[in-house]
């Protein structure tokens, strides 16, 4: 069952500031961001782990409530270059099986 | 430069009609996984693979086969293809690290029509 993002899609001015939401039904053990620009490849952002650990991006941040089994990404300050579809990915127990949510489409306008 | 590569970036091919799709990484990674992405249902799993001669099914594994002879490459096999197939499709690898817990890296995608 893959994990549900919210809000499905968001615009932003530029420097405005922005938070996706990723829940899920099932336990999880590490919950892995992406961001895929149009056209291209997911790309990695941050990984966050049981008992707190972070990985990741220097500019975005991230959180992850084990015990309400969600996480939430936050974008600050938001730049151009930040429009893509970004995807929360639910780990249960190792990396290699992922299951993606449906993604957030952001758009960050001038 | 570390890359994960995918043979062909794009395939028109009929109903039935046999397919492989190559992915090949040159980052020594243990870790490779299969997904497809179709508008509205994001990335989705298809198979993965731990070493050579190691795989699992991944989510959405109906209609798919894969095989790992060789850490670097994963091919996906489509043995009778169908239009339901239809979609773009990504390579994946990971070092793996503590727990297996490593970022991705993503190949260009391949996108298949199956007419």
């Amino acid at each position: 069952q893959q994990p549900v993002q919210s809000p499905q899609a968001v615009i932003l001015r530029e420097g405005e500031d922005a938070v996706i939401n990723c829940s899920s039904s099932k336990a999880l053990y590490s919950v892995h961001w992406y961001r895929q620009k149009h056209g291209e490849a997911p790309v990695f952002l941050m990984i966050l782990l049981k008992g707190g650990e972070q990985k990741g991006h220097e500019k975005i941040s991230a959180s992850f409530n084990e015990k309400k089994q969600q996480s939430s990404l936050y974008l600050t300050a938001s730049q151009l270059s930040y429009s893509g579809t970004y995807f929360c990915g639910r780990s249960g127990g190792s990396n290699y099986k992922l299951t993606f949510g449906k993604g957030t489409l952001l758009t960050v306008n001038p | 430069e570390a890359q994960v590569t995918q043979n062909p970036r794009y395939l028109i091919t009929v109903t039935g009609k046999k397919l492989t799709v190559t992915c090949s990484q040159n980052m020594n990674h243990e870790y490779m996984s299969w997904y497809r992405q179709d508008p509205g249902l994001g990335l989705r799993q298809i198979y993965y693979s731990m070493n050579v001669e190691v795989t699992d099914k991944g989510d959405v594994p109906e209609g798919y086969k894969v095989s790992r002879k060789e850490k670097r490459n994963f091919p996906l096999i489509l043995e009778s293809p169908s239009p339901n197939q239809t979609s773009l499709y990504f390579c994946a690898s990971t070092r793996g690290g503590t727990g297996g817990y490593a970022e991705q890296y993503f190949g260009p995608g391949t996108r298949l029509t199956v007419t």
